[in-house]
């Protein structure tokens, strides 16, 4: 069965580093989105993709943040400058035309020191 | 604004016994709902989804949930649990026109003993 992938699935930085979030969505999706999740917190939205843009993003995809489809596989969520807040588990999702069938990957779970 | 709550923090069920898990959501329009699964460092999972039509939805693993409009609730029920639903669940609310994104609650933790 198809799945979303994400790499690495941990990732230790130092506060004010540069990091990359990388994902693999479904092969023929065309929706990509980025999720976090602050331990002990809710699941929350930070950005949707769609036709190599941005669709809709968070109060939270601030500056700091960028998405980017550099290929027909990969979609990365880069942080530009980490701060102890960013720790937190980010899930990338993704989905067909059927948009609302949003299919998640494993998470990578960032420690920002 | 929108919102999506979740009651019960933890949930202890025997297993073999029925669960329930409560959601209530605030939003001016029926939205499109759903429930996920968090095991242990796994991601999430879909287990069922209510866009419109029959209110009694179906799901994975033997999973249901019942859409309340008057209640503004969508709770998920199973008849006999397993161990193996020991997880995470999350009821989460879609936005029509918004791009798609999911507003979560903040999650049921379910915990099964013998």
């Amino acid at each position: 069965e198809p799945e979303v992938t994400q790499t690495p699935s941990h990732q230790v930085t130092q506060m004010g580093q540069e990091v990359i979030l990388r994902c693999v969505p479904i092969s023929n999706h065309l929706y990509f989105y980025w999720y976090r999740q602050i331990l002990g917190q809710k699941v929350e939205f930070l950005v949707s993709f769609y036709n190599n843009e941005i669709s809709e993003k968070s109060e939270i995809f601030d500056d700091q943040f960028s998405v980017e489809r550099p290929d027909g596989s990969n979609f990365t969520l880069k942080i530009r400058s980490t701060k102890l807040e960013d720790s937190a588990m980010y899930f990338c999702a993704s989905s067909d035309l059927a948009v609302y069938e949003q299919y998640f990957g494993p998470g990578t779970r960032l420690t920002v020191t | 604004a929108q919102s999506v709550t979740q009651p019960d923090i933890h949930i202890t069920v025997s297993e073999g016994a029925s669960l329930e898990l409560r959601c209530n959501y605030s939003y001016g329009a029926t939205p499109y709902l759903f429930w996920y699964v968090q095991s242990p460092g796994q991601g999430l999972q879909l287990l069922l989804k209510y866009f419109s039509g029959d209110t009694l939805v179906q799901g994975i693993k033997g999973f249901e949930a019942e859409f309340k409009r008057s209640q503004s609730s969508f709770n998920l029920r199973k008849p006999s649990v397993h161990w193996s639903d020991a997880a995470e669940y999350f009821c989460a609310v879609g936005r029509p026109n918004s791009g798609y994104a999911l507003n979560f609650g903040k999650g049921t933790s379910l915990l099964v003993t013998p």
